[in-house]
């Protein structure tokens, strides 16, 4: 059984602030790290796959970085805003297709 | 919109009822998954198809749990005599591996409430 841990569970953000949270995942057998965001009523959102160590993603005021080594990935938000918040995920994959998730992370960015 | 679609996106049923839910992947998408998310926890593999095969199954995927993609295209998901632990989120995904094999793209799931 893989186990993939996201930390903290929750956090609330003051608007401007900026933040960043955790994904653990085992470090044998990896192929790739997967983030997504995931807005309630909406379909969760691919924000990063990541797979190699030491990768850095940005898309826009979010980036991501990967150490494959050590098993964890951070994902960071500069400047938070309302719209940021959504339960990010993240996924790992071994070979083969299907994901194992974290808990993920529920962010809430007050105004 | 192009994206993965589900139907329906609400569901509540009596325990004992069997519900069915429907994913249509985006169209050139020959894989398709399904995943199960309850409260707290983030979403679990259930199974797996490429084009109509049904490559992989979870344990999580009981034998009052079906999953059909007849023609390679949409997919569904039977659950029989449901059990109010059936209560979730059902979350379809597919991709592709000539544009991306490790990206899967998620649609908005089907909530299931069993009363």
């Amino acid at each position: 059984i893989l186990n993939v841990e996201q930390s903290p569970q929750s956090l609330h953000v003051q608007e401007g602030d900026s933040t960043n949270f955790t994904c653990s995942f085992p470090s044998s057998n990896f192929y790739a790290l997967h983030w997504y965001r995931w807005e309630t009523a909406k379909s969760p959102e691919a924000l990063f796959v990541m797979t190699l160590n030491g990768d850095e993603k940005k898309k826009g005021r979010i980036s991501a970085t990967l150490n494959t080594k050590e098993g964890y990935s951070y994902l960071y938000i500069k400047g938070s805003q309302p719209e940021d918040s959504a339960t990010y995920l993240c996924a790992f994959k071994a070979a083969g297709n299907k994901l194992t998730f974290g808990g993920g992370t529920r962010v809430l960015v007050k105004p | 919109d192009t994206g993965v679609s589900q139907d329906p996106r609400h569901k509540i049923t009596k325990r004992g009822q069997n519900v069915t839910f429907r994913c249509d992947p985006i169209s050139e998408h020959n894989r398709l998954y399904w995943y199960r998310q309850t409260l707290g926890q983030g979403p679990e593999f259930l199974t797996y198809f490429q084009n109509e095969a049904q490559l992989e199954k979870s344990r999580l995927l009981s034998d009052r749990f079906s999953a059909e993609r007849p023609k390679g295209s949409f997919s569904t998901l039977e659950i029989q005599r449901t059990e109010q632990g059936d209560s979730a989120m059902y979350l379809c995904a597919s991709s592709s591996p000539i544009w991306d094999d490790n990206e899967q793209f998620f649609g908005p799931g089907t909530r299931l409430t069993v009363l």
